[in-house]
């Protein structure tokens, strides 16, 4: 199983700042088969990035990400104060898909 | 409009059944894949089973392999889950997951006597 750990596990930053989260892979990603979610309280996950650098439709795109093989980047380039959240990755390039733990991203 | 709404939740004691259902609607649901993920209360997310658009490839993670089955019904747009020998540590809300690209509100179950 691929083991994925996001760092920092708390992000506190202001709006209009830059947030970079990572992700990193216990062993190579298939074909950056690596995507990132945001999650709000009591909404369900949402779709950013697929394939490790596209973005999912309507996804604005001050949200991009970058990576592959065993590391991985999710950037916003300027925060928005919709944008703190929880953000997860993904790991779908083999049988059994993995998530990170998140990494909580908090208004300063 | 995509929609993807789970059915099925509620309280059931350690070592009962339980069985989830999915109503899809708004697109093609014989085409698409599907996945069930929970996520226990304060938790992150932890993916629990796969199934492909013909139903002919099944996938589960350890943690529920055994107990858990996944099926569809492209006649009626279903998913379903099937959870026996139910844990305490099963406790949570379950996604239904088209694809990764759309999610459903979620049900929850909750594992306790």
């Amino acid at each position: 199983e691929i083991v994925l750990t996001q760092s920092p596990g708390t992000l506190s930053l202001s709006p209009g700042e830059r947030a970079t989260l990572s992700c990193r892979a216990s062993q190579s990603v298939s074909s950056s088969y690596l995507a990132w979610y945001q999650q709000k309280p009591g909404q369900a996950p949402r779709l950013l990035i697929y394939g490790a650098s596209s973005r999912a439709t309507g996804i604005p795109d001050r949200f991009s990400g970058s990576g592959s093989g065993t590391d991985f980047t999710l950037t916003i380039s300027r925060l928005e104060p919709e944008d703190f959240a929880v953000y997860y990755c993904q790991q779908y390039g083999t049988s059994t898909y993995t998530f990170g733990q998140g990494t909580k991203l908090e208004i300063k | 409009e995509v929609q993807v709404v789970e059915s099925g939740g509620g309280l059931v004691q350690p070592g009962g059944s339980l069985r989830l259902s999915c109503a899809a609607s708004g697109f093609t649901f014989s085409s698409y894949e599907m996945n069930w993920v929970r996520q226990a209360p304060g938790k992150g997310l932890e993916w629990v089973s796969y199934i492909s658009s013909s139903g002919s490839s099944i996938h589960y993670a350890d943690s529920v392999k055994g107990r858990f089955t996944i099926s569809r019904d492209n006649a009626k747009n279903s998913l379903h889950l099937q959870m026996n020998s139910l844990r305490a540590e099963d406790t949570a809300v379950y996604y239904c997951v088209r694809d990764f690209d759309y999610w459903g509100q979620g049900t929850l179950v909750t594992v306790s006597s």
